[in-house]
């Protein structure tokens, strides 16, 4: 089945420092990604919704200057969470959905996310 | 977007069917119903996705009544390994339809 991949799984590091995320389709084309973040005990919240060849779309309340987003192919789009802070420490979660012609409603596939720890 | 309403929590006990319903009452007519299941540190993970009336795959089976304001996923004979937070989610086709969670139902499966 369809594979979306996130690199790394974890990441720790200073506060000021920027952070770059993949997502990778492994086995599919993605014209659309989306990213999700995640605090404890909390529900996925979108940020935002990558496009290939084209600028992401941001969700209302996310900074574009601090979450830079590239989908540059069609199978990778990366999120870079720049100049770090504390409060930036959450899950990160991509997914994608692989299209199949003729079929109407594929599911999204998810990846395994991104633990990012600001210090 | 069609609001979801789900129960916080659910416990329920090794080899026992368990039944989480889902209310989607404002549900439009091209939106298809979806369920995630989430363990602690990892992506969702697809379940089982219908239309309406009733959709059973390896895992899991979905019930959606005719109004399809509701549905209901239901799980047989849960395992420890069950134990999860389980999502609806409502929406329209398209690749480029972005999903949207609501809080989700913490499954606990005790022995």
């Amino acid at each position: 089945g369809a594979v979306v991949s996130q690199h790394p799984s974890w990441v720790i590091c200073k506060s000021g420092t920027s952070v770059k995320i993949e997502c990778r389709s492994l086995d599919f084309q993605a014209t659309t990604m989306f990213w999700y973040r995640q605090f404890p005990k909390q529900s996925l919240m979108l940020m935002a919704t990558s496009n290939e060849g084209s600028k992401a779309t941001y969700e209302q309340g996310v900074e574009k200057d601090k979450f830079l987003i590239n989908h540059a192919s069609l199978t990778l789009s990366t999120l870079t969470v720049t100049s770090a802070h504390p409060e930036d420490s959450s899950f990160y979660i991509c997914s994608a959905r692989a299209p199949v012609a003729g079929v109407l409603n594929q599911p999204q596939h998810f990846g395994d996310g991104t633990r990012l720890s600001i210090l | 977007l069609a609001k979801t309403t789900q129960p916080i929590s659910m416990d329920s006990y090794e080899g026992q069917e368990v039944n989480i319903t889902c209310s989607h009452n404002n549900i439009a007519t091209n939106d298809y119903i979806t369920w995630y299941q989430q363990f602690p540190s990892q992506g969702p993970r697809f379940i089982i996705q219908g239309y309406k009336t009733k959709v059973t795959n390896e895992v899991a089976s979905l019930f959606i009544p005719a109004d399809r304001k509701s549905s209901t996923l239901s799980l047989p004979r849960v395992s420890l390994s069950d134990t999860a937070v389980y999502y609806c989610l409502v929406g329209p086709s398209g690749s480029a339809r972005q999903l949207t969670f609501g809080s989700g139902t913490q499954l606990t499966v005790l022995p």
